[in-house]
């Protein structure tokens, strides 16, 4: 099956600074998606991004499909922004949609 | 517009007892995922159901089971519980197509003693 390495695992930031989390891919997918899952365990889905750039606010995320990686940005990080970051990626066979999720980046934003 | 909703939250059950975990989607959503989280594993993919019918399984024994209703709720099983069953059950909805962002329940945490 398709292999999915984040990077960093672990991300100690203070309140203000930018980062910059990477997902790597095994195989070819027609599907990515970023998520945050929040100390409380919910998962928000913060990006649909199988090729090209996104931004909301201040997040953003490119997919290089063709080299098989996608980047997440978070600009002027804020202590809200702790939690998980995970990558999940799949591909629509069978008629149904089959997600492979990294092992996230943690991240702590402090003040 | 309401979001997935999961019940019950939390859940405490015996080894070899049987567990049943519910999911309503988004409305208009026709797709449901479900996901199991646990510390040693991750995220790992149960089953998705669209318009009833299971469309894609993971690798998981037939210990666990689900099923879709008309109204796109879904609802999945597992029976003789182990151990290794805590975990935290995500339930997940979409559109159901190639295109479809996948919106996350609050979860329902499991614990086997």
């Amino acid at each position: 099956g398709i292999q999915v390495e984040q990077s960093p695992p672990d991300l100690i930031l203070q309140e203000g600074a930018n980062s910059t989390l990477r997902c790597n891919f095994s195989d070819s997918v027609n599907n990515l998606q970023w998520f945050h899952q929040n100390p409380w365990g919910q998962l928000i889905n913060l990006f649909y991004i199988p090729s090209g750039t996104k931004q909301n606010g201040r997040l953003s995320a490119t997919t290089v499909a063709t080299e098989r990686y996608s980047l997440l940005y978070i600009s002027s990080s804020q202590t809200t922004d702790s939690g998980v970051y995970f990558c999940a990626v799949g591909t629509f066979t069978g008629g149904g949609n089959k997600l492979t999720f990294g092992t996230g980046t943690q991240l702590k934003v402090e003040l | 517009k309401a979001g997935v909703t999961q019940t019950p939250r939390y859940l405490i059950k015996t080894r070899g007892q049987q567990v049943t975990l519910s999911c309503s989607p988004i409305s208009g959503h026709r797709s449901v995922s479900w996901y199991q989280q646990t510390p040693g594993q991750g995220l790992q993919f149960l089953f998705e159901y669209f318009s009833e019918t299971q469309r894609n399984k993971g690798n998981f024994p037939g210990r666990f089971s689900g099923r879709q209703f008309s109204n796109s709720r879904s609802e999945m099983n597992v029976s003789t519980l182990e151990l290794g069953d805590s975990a935290l059950y995500l339930c997940a909805s979409s559109f159901g197509t190639d295109n479809s962002p996948l919106h996350f329940g609050n979860g329902t945490r499991l614990t086997v003693t």
